[in-house]
Parts: C-alpha cells; structure tokens; sequence
C-alpha cells in the first residue's frame, strides 16, 4: 500500500496564478482532509471530507476550494494564488479506531506564491 | 471550536534525559488526544494516542497522561535519545473526526 500520496512535491506559482493540488489514499478511508503548516502555527485545516460526496471547511478556507473525486481522491485548488498562501500543505485521510480518529498524513507539497 | 496551546515551543534536553511536552484544551466535549512527531521535511505521523476514558498511557519510552477536570494533556518520553529529535504536534478531537493541533514542540536532543 502506497497510503496518502500527494502531487506535485514542489511547486511555484506567480501570484494570480491557479493550481489544483492533488491528493489519494489507498486504504479505504471514508475520511479525508487537507491542512496547511506554517511555521509556529502547527497544522490549520483547510477543509474536510467526512464521506464521498461531501465536503466542509475548516479553519482557513478562504481562497480554497476542494473537490471529492471519488473515495480515493481528494484535490484541494487555489483559483487566484497570493504570496500569502505560500506553505506546506499535507492531504490526510482517517480511519476510526477504537473511539478515535487516526490520521494518516501525505508527504506534502511545498508552494511557493511570488 | 476547539483550541489546543502547547508549550514549550522549544525544549533541549541532554540524551538519556526526560522530556515533557504540555498540552491544554477548551472544548470539553473532545474525547480523544493523539500526539504526532514530524521530522524535519517529513509528514507528520502518530507516536501514541489516549481516549477520554483513560488516564495514563505508556508504550516504551513514551507515554501520555490525561487530566480531564484540569483539560490538560502531556507526552513523556523518558531515556532520550538523538532520533527523538524532530517536532511534536498534540492535538484534542471533540467528535466528527476531527483534530485540532497545538503549535508544535520543537525538541532537540543533545548527545
């Protein structure tokens, strides 16, 4: 199993710019979600998946927009970049796990807005 | 929502020391506290966990307590050693599967 796998690794983008950043798991997880980190601020979602089909903001939504592809597949897209969305996002699916919730993080991608 | 602080951000410790690592919560509806080390330019990945209904919960050289009147929750890892050097993440889930993370410790183990 591959588990959270997220593309592209690195990516620089000139402000105004668009992106899609996308992210699978392959191991069945009803739960998905995306989080940036900054430093000295820990990890901030972005936006949350509970199921297929569904999708819900977090802490810092603006200026994202998610997609749920499928049960695999969840892409995170800025539709006009600003130098204030530069940060390592991590992907992140969970499975409940005796009355907690384990998640599992991606590798990240580091953006870079100028 | 849920807000988690954590403290120190920084902490160095000689190896073969003791490490704590402090965590408070405001929702007291969150039921579940999962601790995540991330070395420096990997993901994040969790180290231990602990439920409401639990006080204390040990697993080699690390372990976790939990007061829930006081709202406060702290890691333990006793016998440090160089590769427990990276950053700590606490975090409080207050139900719909999500987490909230603290800041972040970042511990450094001097050999």
């Amino acid at each position: 199993n591959a588990g959270v796998t997220q593309t592209p690794k690195f990516q620089v983008l000139k402000t105004g710019q668009s992106m899609t950043l996308q992210c699978a798991q392959d191991m069945n997880h009803n739960s998905m979600y995306w989080y940036r980190q900054d430093p000295g601020m820990g990890l901030r979602l972005i936006y949350y998946s509970a199921s297929e089909g569904t999708t819900d903001k977090g802490e810092v939504p603006n200026g994202y927009n998610v997609s749920r592809l499928n049960k695999r597949e969840f892409s995170l897209r800025l539709e006009s970049a600003a130098p204030s969305q530069t940060s390592v996002y991590f992907c992140a699916s969970s499975e409940e796990n005796r009355g907690g919730w384990t998640q599992y993080f991606g590798p990240g991608t580091r953006l870079l807005v100028l | 929502g849920e807000n988690v602080e954590q403290h120190p951000s920084t902490l160095s410790v000689q190896e073969g020391d003791s490490a704590v690592i402090k965590c408070t919560y405001s929702d007291s509806a969150s039921n579940y506290f999962p601790w995540y080390k991330q070395e420096l330019g990997k993901r994040p990945q969790l180290i231990i966990d602990i439920r409401s209904n639990v006080g204390e919960k040990k697993d080699q050289r690390i372990a976790v307590t939990l007061n829930k009147t006081a709202k406060h929750f702290s890691l333990h890892i006793t016998e440090t050693q160089p590769e427990d050097s990276a950053v700590y993440f606490c975090a409080a889930s207050p139900g719909a599967n999500n987490l909230f993370f603290g800041t972040g410790t970042r511990l450094t183990v001097i050999p």
